[in-house]
């Protein structure tokens, strides 16, 4: 099993759409989770941080569920300028502080 | 700005040669960075953790031979492939925890 797994995708919506990608991780033990998107042949960007409690940015909603080992991420009135490859990390933190692991990406493509 | 570059942003090489990669650290004194690589369609992979004065450590089925990481400084770590393979194509990417989990742009690799 791959320790962070993603929907596969890809997902193609129209402008204004709301998608939703998800996230599952297998360390328990996982500190820290994040959400970044990479454009083609770019290096990743920090797109935001996952808390427990939730936390929204904009248009972008994350959840963390530590019980069920889920994230989820959700982008509300799509615009062209979010197709890309969003990839779910995360940190197992402790003694592998700073070393992310990766999902392998969904792919999003925003058409007018 | 960037806090974080590489050089070269591509490269081309012949099989059998050595390429050197380095990743610099523009804002940190970084003591600890991080090297990832990304096959066509995948996503990063850790390859090794590199620190400033000592041993780099290497993620499982990293050949540490074939890898050579040197960190000389806090503002300079290197990646050497040695006796590159076509196998070896791909973009490598250099990372460093300051305020949050900064990416260099990359370096893309084709080993003809």
């Amino acid at each position: 099993r791959k320790e962070v797994e993603q929907d596969p995708g890809p997902f193609n919506v129209p402008e204004g759409a709301t998608v939703a990608f998800n996230c599952t991780y297998s360390n328990s033990a996982s500190q820290s989770f994040f959400w970044y998107r990479q454009d083609c042949r770019k290096e990743p960007k920090l797109l935001m941080s996952v808390y427990s409690s939730g936390n929204e940015d904009g248009r972008f909603t994350a959840q963390l569920n530590r019980a069920s080992q889920y994230i989820s991420l959700l982008i509300r009135d799509s615009k062209l300028s979010d197709s890309a490859t969003y990839l779910c990390v995360v940190n197992a933190g402790g003694t592998s502080y700073g070393k992310l692991t990766f999902g392998q990406g969904t792919i999003l493509t925003v058409h007018p | 700005g960037a806090v974080v570059s590489q050089h070269p942003s591509w490269v081309i090489c012949k099989s059998g040669t050595s390429v050197k990669i380095e990743c610099r650290s523009l804002d940190f004194q970084a003591t600890t960075m991080f090297w990832y690589r990304q096959f066509p369609k995948q996503s990063l992979m850790l390859m090794a953790t590199s620190n400033e004065g000592s041993k780099a450590t290497y993620e499982q089925g990293v050949e540490k031979d074939k890898f050579l990481i040197n960190h000389a400084s806090l503002t300079l770590s290197t990646l050497t492939v040695t006796s590159a393979h076509p196998e070896d194509s791909s973009f490598y990417i250099c990372s460093l925890l300051g305020y949050e989990q900064y990416f260099g742009p990359g370096t893309r690799l084709t080993v003809t």
